[in-house]
């Protein structure tokens, strides 16, 4: 069974500072890989996909990136701003469901 | 487009209710997803359809849960006899095809079970 890992489980940083996120899978046989935003008590926001051919993909402050073989997969925020604290969990797609981290909750500190 | 919706948002039951949530998926998306969510997990798989066609149940959807998606537009999920454990977030998604980009999310259906 596909277990997919998160960490840090928990991360605050001061606003402007630059974070990585980090996602581990065990199973390298993915068709896609999804970070998602959360805020408390709201659904997900999709935020990147990127497909399993892929290295990376990019969107506005954030950057994802895949390394199948390794299993493993980090979002890049730049510049963080308070308005990005919110829980962050990466899915793994795999045959016809995704499998998810536990997230990690990020807190941007004015 | 206006996205996936649920309703509703919130639910407060007594132990031993039964309960229906409903999920309208985003237009001509024929593959719909049901996930459950606790207080600081992940999401977890409940069960999908393609179309009408209900194509994969978890072991996590026990006997007294049911779903349908009837004319393979919105769909229904039942849970019977409700329980303290049944207590989750309960959230439904969407695509257009197998191995697509992208499920969209709702926001959920929030349920508190006393």
């Amino acid at each position: 069974k596909q277990e997919v890992t998160q960490i840090p489980a928990a991360l605050s940083v001061p606003e402007g500072e630059n974070l990585v996120l980090n996602c581990s899978f065990t199973d390298s046989a993915i068709y896609n890989l999804q970070w998602f935003r959360q805020d408390p008590g709201k659904g997900l926001t999709s935020l990147l996909l990127i497909q399993s051919s892929q290295r990376e993909q990019t969107s506005g402050r954030l950057n994802a990136s895949l390394d199948k073989s390794s299993g493993r997969s980090t979002l890049y925020i730049a510049a963080s701003q308070p308005g990005d604290s919110a829980t962050y969990l990466c899915a793994v797609t795999g045959a016809n469901n995704l499998f998810f981290g536990t997230g990690t909750r990020l807190t941007v500190i004015p | 487009d206006t996205g996936v919706s649920q309703n509703p948002r919130h639910k407060i039951t007594k132990r031993g209710q039964n309960v229906t949530f409903r999920c309208d998926p985003i237009s001509e998306h024929n593959r719909l997803y049901w996930y459950r969510q606790t207080l600081g997990q992940g999401p977890e798989f409940l069960t999908y359809f393609q179309n009408e066609a209900q194509l994969e149940k978890s072991r996590l959807l026990s006997d007294r849960f049911s779903a349908e998606r009837p004319k393979g537009s919105f769909s229904t999920l039942e849970i019977q006899r409700t329980e303290q454990g049944d207590s989750a977030m309960y959230l439904c998604a969407s695509t257009q095809r197998r191995q697509a980009p992208e499920q969209y999310f709702g926001p959920g259906t929030r349920l508190t079970v006393t």
